[in-house]
């Protein structure tokens, strides 16, 4: 069964830093998508970024990227230049490719610090 | 704005109250989805919909019953629930496995608390 492990419940950075979540999932698969999704408080769910697991290179989104470690199958986020906006609970996500299913880890909560 | 609504999105309800959660996609979609989100705890798939079947449904208890009218709606019927159901309850859509590239879209949420 496909896992999906976020080992930290909680960090904190002060604006402007930057921040790397960790996230690392466990599957027999090899066709896959990543995701990290963002949920700020009281508002809703939004995707961050997204991986194929057929693609070496890392995927980028402005100040948001990732290390995609398809061996160590490790899938961290780094956020650069935080910002108060980024605060929320960040999701990492697994979908098997032929799948409508996706598998959700436990969350890590972001605080970020003026 | 992500294209998916829910309501309400706050119901307060009493063990023995019947109501409904409503979820609509207005992106096109064909799989929507029901999770359940509790504090500390991942989140849970309740139910999968698949160009308006049913194609999952992970061991929920049949105080919860979906609907799935068209690609468009999707509900949650509640009855007798128990104060363990209170959670955030999530409505998701997306293309479909068909689809190369695929992205869940969420809607807000709704609020349940079960007294």
């Amino acid at each position: 069964a496909q896992t999906v492990t976020q080992s930290q419940p909680e960090m904190s950075v002060q604006e402007a830093e930057t921040v790397t979540l960790s996230c690392t999932y466990d599957t027999s698969e090899s066709d896959y998508y990543l995701f990290w999704y963002k949920q700020p408080p009281s508002r809703q769910m939004i995707l961050v970024i997204r991986q194929e697991a057929y693609k070496q290179q890392n995927a980028t989104e402005n100040r948001f990227s990732v290390n995609f470690q398809k061996a160590a199958k490790s899938f961290s986020l780094k956020i650069s230049d935080s910002q108060l906006g980024d605060a929320a609970m960040y999701f990492c996500a697994y979908r098997r490719r032929r799948d409508d299913k996706i598998i959700f880890g436990k969350g890590t909560r972001l605080h970020i610090l003026p | 704005e992500t294209g998916v609504t829910q309501t309400p999105r706050h119901l307060v309800m009493g063990m023995t109250n019947k109501k409904s959660l409503k979820c609509e996609q207005h992106l096109g979609h064909n799989a929507m989805y029901w999770y359940k989100q509790s504090a500390k705890k991942p989140l849970e798939l309740m139910f999968v919909y698949s160009l308006e079947e049913r194609v999952e449904n992970n061991s929920v208890p049949s105080r919860f019953s979906p609907e799935c009218p068209n690609s468009s709606h999707l509900f949650l019927h509640l009855h007798t629930l128990q104060p363990e159901d209170s959670a955030l309850y999530l409505c998701a859509s997306s293309q479909g496995q068909l689809a190369s590239t695929d992205t869940q879209y969420f809607g807000p949420g709704t609020r349940l608390t079960v007294l």
